[in-house]
């Protein structure tokens, strides 16, 4: 089982500044997804990169996949109050069997105030 | 845009009592999952289901758990006789292919304490 190490763990910024959380293991990666999850709500997918050395951007959001498939980082420009929430990496392990499971990390909490 | 449902949103119980948790997965999804979070934890993979049987699980799915299918749309979680250590939310996920190729859609959860 591949160990996923999220940091920081927690976040707290002003809107309008920018940030970069980290996802990163000691394995490499077949794939890795992030998701944002909301207080009450479920995870919800963000973005999956594949490629090493891969970018990806979603609005104000730019994820980063490291050459060797070992680390991704996410990083948010103009963080809004909107972006409060907790950012969960997880990855795709393919087994044997053919069928899938995902890992999750511990995830950064973050909290954008006003 | 179609979702992944679950009931109920909040399910309290004593400990070694039966507990089902009901998932509705999106309708034309053929793979079915159910992860758990434990306070301040991480999300833990607990089972897969595929074709009517499961197809994968990790080491926390013991013999107290168990999935079923009953019809075309449900997709329920049962734990026989519930511990403490077993409150948690409980997420159901469903995807249209395998993880390897379509991303997973998780309801919003039901979470489970056992007093």
């Amino acid at each position: 089982t591949q160990l996923l190490e999220q940091s920081p763990q927690f976040l707290s910024i002003q809107e309008g500044e920018n940030l970069t959380v980290y996802c990163n293991s000691s394995s490499v990666f077949s794939s890795l997804q992030w998701y944002r999850q909301e207080p009450g709500e479920g995870p919800v997918l963000l973005v999956t990169v594949v490629t090493g050395g891969e970018v990806k951007k979603l609005k104000r959001l730019t994820f980063q996949f490291g050459d060797a498939r070992k680390d991704s980082s996410l990083h948010i420009t103009a963080a809004q109050p909107g972006d409060t929430g907790l950012y969960l990496c997880a990855a795709s392990t393919r087994l044997d069997s053919g069928y899938s499971t995902l890992t999750f990390g511990k995830g950064t909490m973050l909290l954008v105030s006003p | 845009e179609p979702e992944v449902t679950q009931t109920p949103s909040h399910q309290v119980t004593q400990m070694g009592q039966e507990v089902i948790l009901r998932c509705v997965p999106i309708s034309n999804h053929l793979y079915f999952y159910w992860y758990r979070q434990i306070l301040g934890q991480k999300v833990e993979f607990l089972v897969s289901f595929y074709n009517n049987e499961i197809s994968e699980k990790s080491e926390i799915f013991d013999d107290q758990f168990s999935v079923e299918r009953p019809d075309g749309s449900n997709f329920t979680l049962k734990i026989r006789s519930t511990k403490l250590e077993d409150s948690a939310m409980y997420f159901c996920a469903s995807t249209r292919e395998g993880l390897w190729d379509s991303p997973l859609h998780f309801g919003n959860g039901t979470r489970l304490t056992v007093t």
